[in-house]
């Protein structure tokens, strides 16, 4: 059973929308929500989210949590074929209280097409 | 560059060959991380590693073998693999592992992968 659900998997946009990815997770101790952006390399850290309603912004993009719906977005404004990516979702928390150290669990991820 | 170097970026090998892929860290981290990425899949943690220390391994086939011998090096070690192998393998690092550890110890810092295909 997956604990963090991406959506949509896929997605394919033209310049200038606004695009918004969804995260879902269920686990236990919960401790914060990371994005990532890879593109045709290393995927690159974007947002660290530890508490609700409170945006993280940069540049065009920005990300909200919503911890009694155990969510997160990710919006995009003015999207460019630079944002061409595919974008992860991962989940901190600690499978055992206590226990010592927090595991990482990851989505599926959202592939975003950005064309002319 | 992300500060995390991994080498081969491409390897194409047999089921019989012995192979090994080279991560290095230039980022001062001490935990060290193997994933794997296949089309459609979540990354899949292999190993990890916390100052030199195995820490995880995630029921990973004895046919991979890793090896940290310092803090900024971590080896994967490829042996009679298999065709469903093939795959994207990640290496990456982060500050530390345990959970005394402030907010932000844990965000990984990744690689740029070796792309492994096994035929």
């Amino acid at each position: 059973e997956d604990k963090v659900v991406q959506s949509p998997l896929s997605l394919v946009v033209h310049e200038g929308d606004t695009v918004t990815l969804n995260c879902s997770y269920e686990v236990t101790n919960f401790r914060s929500l990371l994005w990532y952006k890879q593109e045709k390399k290393a995927p690159t850290f974007l947002f660290m989210l530890t508490s609700s309603g409170i945006e993280k912004k940069s540049g065009r993009l920005s990300s909200i949590l919503d911890k009694k719906e155990l969510s997160s977005i990710l919006n995009i404004t003015a999207t460019q074929t630079g944002d061409s990516a595919i974008y992860l979702c991962a989940v901190e928390w600690e499978a055992d209280s206590g226990a010592g150290s927090y595991q990482l669990t990851f989505g599926k991820g959202t592939k975003l097409s950005v064309i002319p | 560059e992300t500060g995390v170097t991994q080498t081969p970026r491409h390897l194409v090998m047999g089921m019989t060959n012995k192979k090994s892929l080279k991560c290095e860290q230039h980022l001062g981290h001490n935990a060290m991380y193997w994933y794997k990425q296949s089309a459609k899949k979540p990354l899949e943690l292999m190993f990890v590693y916390n100052f030199k220390e195995q820490t995880e391994n995630n029921s990973v086939p004895s046919r991979f073998s890793p090896e940290c011998p310092n803090s900024s090096h971590l080896f994967l070690h490829l042996h009679t693999l298999q065709p469903e192998d093939s795959a994207l393998y990640l290496c990456a690092s982060s500050q530390d592992r345990r959970t005394v550890i402030s907010l932000g110890a844990n965000v990984l810092t990744f690689g740029a992968g070796s792309r492994l295909t096994v035929l």
